[in-house]
């Protein structure tokens, strides 16, 4: 059974750098069948899709965050990262790292499973 | 970017009802491109139902889905007491995948 699990800081400084890692076991990331991904829920609100890639590296963006935002793997050690850049009140937020699933025309679709996600906060 | 819209926000039900939850599109996500998650507290969301209409493993069948273009619906057929909860849909039309603001459903 896939599994993930973020790790990285609980609170983070304002116009600091986050940044997150999300361990996949159960399962290689190496998968051509998958694309892994980075969503983002603000207490309270709706869920917001962060960033994905592919194990061959290419990368997608949520063009809102794009400018800030970094996501990253490493096949070796079945992990991808995320970075984001400048933080403010406003990417406090609880993080999730998702297993993206390929459509059968090869597009991105669904999430599954999410990992059980971290809380951000941003403050001084 | 697709926005969804979700409505209600809030359903008050009693268990063994029928519920129906609506997702409506901005622009056409045609048939195949819509997911549903339910999400407890403290959670992360969990895959219901894909491409519309079909199940995610080990999901019960009192849950289904329907719908196409731009309206889309979940349904619960009787509720049971670990149903309520707050439901998402999604869009993955675009390679920018979007979330509706959600339905909590909650205990009349």
């Amino acid at each position: 059974q896939l599994q993930l699990q973020e790790s990285g800081p609980r609170l983070v400084r304002p116009s600091e750098t986050l940044s997150l890692t999300c361990t996949v076991s159960g399962g290689s990331i190496s998968s051509s069948n998958y694309y892994w991904g980075w969503i983002r829920q603000p207490p309270g609100k709706r869920l917001e899709w962060v960033a994905s890639i592919y194990y061959s590296g290419t990368t997608y963006y949520n063009p809102s965050l794009k400018s800030r935002t970094t996501i990253s793997v490493e096949t070796s050690k079945n992990q991808f990262s995320l970075k984001v850049n400048s933080m403010t009140a406003a990417d406090t937020a609880f993080y999730y790292c998702a297993r993206g699933i390929l459509t059968v025309s090869r597009s991105f679709g669904w999430f599954d499973p999410w990992g059980q996600g971290t809380l951000v906060t941003v403050s001084s | 970017e697709i926005v969804l819209t979700q409505s209600p926000g809030t359903l008050s039900l009693s268990p063994g009802e029928r519920a129906t939850l609506s997702c409506r599109a901005s622009q056409s996500v045609g048939s195949d491109y819509l997911a549903w998650f339910q999400q407890k507290p403290g959670q992360a969301p969990r895959l219901l139902m894909y491409a519309a209409s079909r199940r995610a493993a080990g999901i019960p069948d009192r849950f289904s889905g329907s719908g196409s273009g731009t309206h889309f619906n979940l349904t619960i057929s009787r509720l049971e007491p670990e149903d309520f909860a707050v439901y998402y849909c999604q869009q993955y039309v675009s390679s920018h995948g979007t979330f509706g603001q959600g339905t909590k459903v909650e205990i009349k």
